[in-house]
């Protein structure tokens, strides 16, 4: 089977940094996905990560180790509105289809 | 605005009826559409992948007579839920690759409650 693990909840203080973490065993590797997700509403793209290292975009930045099957969202200068869920996703390496597959998510509380 | 569109967003059918939810690409065509669902506090779990033309193929657990999945065009996937139950109340949410980049969009999703 696939695994993705990430942590279930975290509490973080605004304007400090939270780093959110994801691990994976998974039969295929394609690429690494981190999505936010707000309650109710579709998963919004945060970020891609398919080689090792550090991808920055703005407060948000990703890290990927394939050779350790783990990874990164570092969130920094935390708003109140960063609180959501976060899911990191697998990429399947399925040929023609790159089916993706989400770990267990991690929601996140963000405190004044 | 939304590339990836769902309809309906919200439904309430009676126990034993039948669901259609679509899933369209709006500036693109979509050879392959991927159809999620999230229970609440869960995250996404993939149930199929749908595949315009052929037959699509269902994750292991994933009743595919229950779970009728239909993509008759390259911007269209349709998934029916068949004999709704109570437990198949969810958040049914789809998802399609431009196969520009690494761009992946989702639908707004569609909520399902069987009562």
């Amino acid at each position: 089977g696939q695994n993705i693990d990430q942590p279930t909840e975290m509490t973080a203080t605004e304007g400090a940094i939270v780093q959110i973490n994801c691990t994976y065993q998974t039969s295929g590797f394609n690429g690494l996905f981190w999505y936010q997700q707000h309650a109710g509403e579709a998963p919004t793209f945060l970020s891609y990560n398919v080689l090792d290292g550090l991808e920055e975009k703005g407060r948000f930045s990703s890290f990927l180790s394939r050779s350790k099957g783990y990874s990164y969202l570092l969130l920094k200068e935390l708003q109140m509105k960063d609180s959501a869920s976060y899911l990191c996703a697998v990429r399947m390496d399925g040929g023609a289809t790159n089916k993706l597959i989400f770990g267990t998510g991690t929601l996140l509380a963000v405190q004044p | 605005g939304a590339v990836v569109s769902q309809h309906p967003s919200w439904v309430i059918c009676k126990s034993g009826t039948s669901v259609k939810i679509e899933c369209r690409s709006l500036d693109f065509q979509a050879t392959t559409m991927f159809w999620y669902r999230q229970f609440p506090k869960q995250s996404l779990m993939l149930m199929a992948t749908s595949n315009e033309g052929s037959k699509a193929t269902y994750e292991q657990g994933v009743e595919k007579d229950k779970f009728l999945i239909n993509h008759a065009s390259l911007t269209l996937s349709t998934l029916t839920v068949t004999s709704a139950h109570p437990e198949d109340s969810s958040f049914y949410i789809c998802s399609a690759e431009t196969g520009l980049g690494n761009t992946i969009y989702f639908g707004e999703g569609s909520w399902l409650t069987v009562v």
